[in-house]
């Protein structure tokens, strides 16, 4: 079973300050993709890294794939309130199960005005 | 603009009835997902479907049926409904590739009283 373990599970941050999440496995993905929920809403994508190492930017918010392609991690700079969600992260399964994903359990952030 | 859509926000049943929800993509996609999500336990795939009438089971079947007599449309079926299956029910869909990404519906905040 490929397993991804998020922490922190639960972040409280003042607007305008920075934050890291991360999302860690013991198995090695082909790609990660990282989702952010909205209540009441379901998961939408935010980002897929694809090559270890990769380093993708959606304006404040910064994604890693780490080169062994186990990790990945999030960072948000000058975190504001519409940061607000769950943020997931998530790995297709190997070979033949490759059309389903795992997600860990989710990052809850709240930033505060 | 793609959707996935589940044909219910809110649900209220009593214990034993049986209850359907519904889902329907517009995409063309392949691949089907039914998951729940509860506090602290993050999102468990109940079942999936690969193809028209296909169908396997996720991680927690038990209580569950599903089906799939068209390509659009994956229906969950709670045959006798408990009260430990209260939750929000996700409907995804996505195409069979390691990056690609998974729709989501908006979610049936379902409560078995």
């Amino acid at each position: 079973t490929q397993l991804l373990e998020q922490s922190p599970q639960f972040l409280s941050i003042q607007e305008g300050e920075n934050l890291t999440v991360y999302c860690n496995s013991s198995s090695v993905f082909s790609s990660l993709q990282w989702y952010r929920q909205e209540p009441g809403e379901g998961p939408v994508l935010l980002v897929t890294v694809v090559t270890g190492g990769e380093v993708k930017k959606l304006k404040r918010l910064t994604f890693q794939f780490g080169d062994a392609r186990k990790d990945s991690s999030l960072h948000i700079t000058a975190a504001q309130p519409g940061d607000t969600g769950l943020y997931l992260c998530a790995g297709p399964y190997s070979g033949a199960g490759s059309y389903q994903l795992t997600f860990g359990k989710g990052t809850k952030l709240s930033v505060i005005p | 603009d793609v959707k996935v859509t589940q044909s219910s926000r809110y649900l209220v049943k009593r214990t034993g009835e049986k209850v359907f929800l519904e889902c329907v993509q517009d995409m063309d996609h392949e691949n089907m997902f039914w998951y729940r999500q509860d506090p602290g336990l993050g999102l468990r795939l109940i079942y999936f479907s690969y193809d028209v009438k296909m169908k396997e089971k996720g991680d927690i079947p038990e209580g569950y049926s599903v089906s799939r007599e068209k390509k659009e449309r994956f229906s969950l079926i709670l045959e006798s409904a408990s009260t430990n299956q209260t939750s929000m029910y996700l409907c995804a869909s996505r195409r069979t590739w390691r990056g690609s990404e998974a729709f989501f519906g908006q979610g049936t905040r379902l409560t078995v009283v």
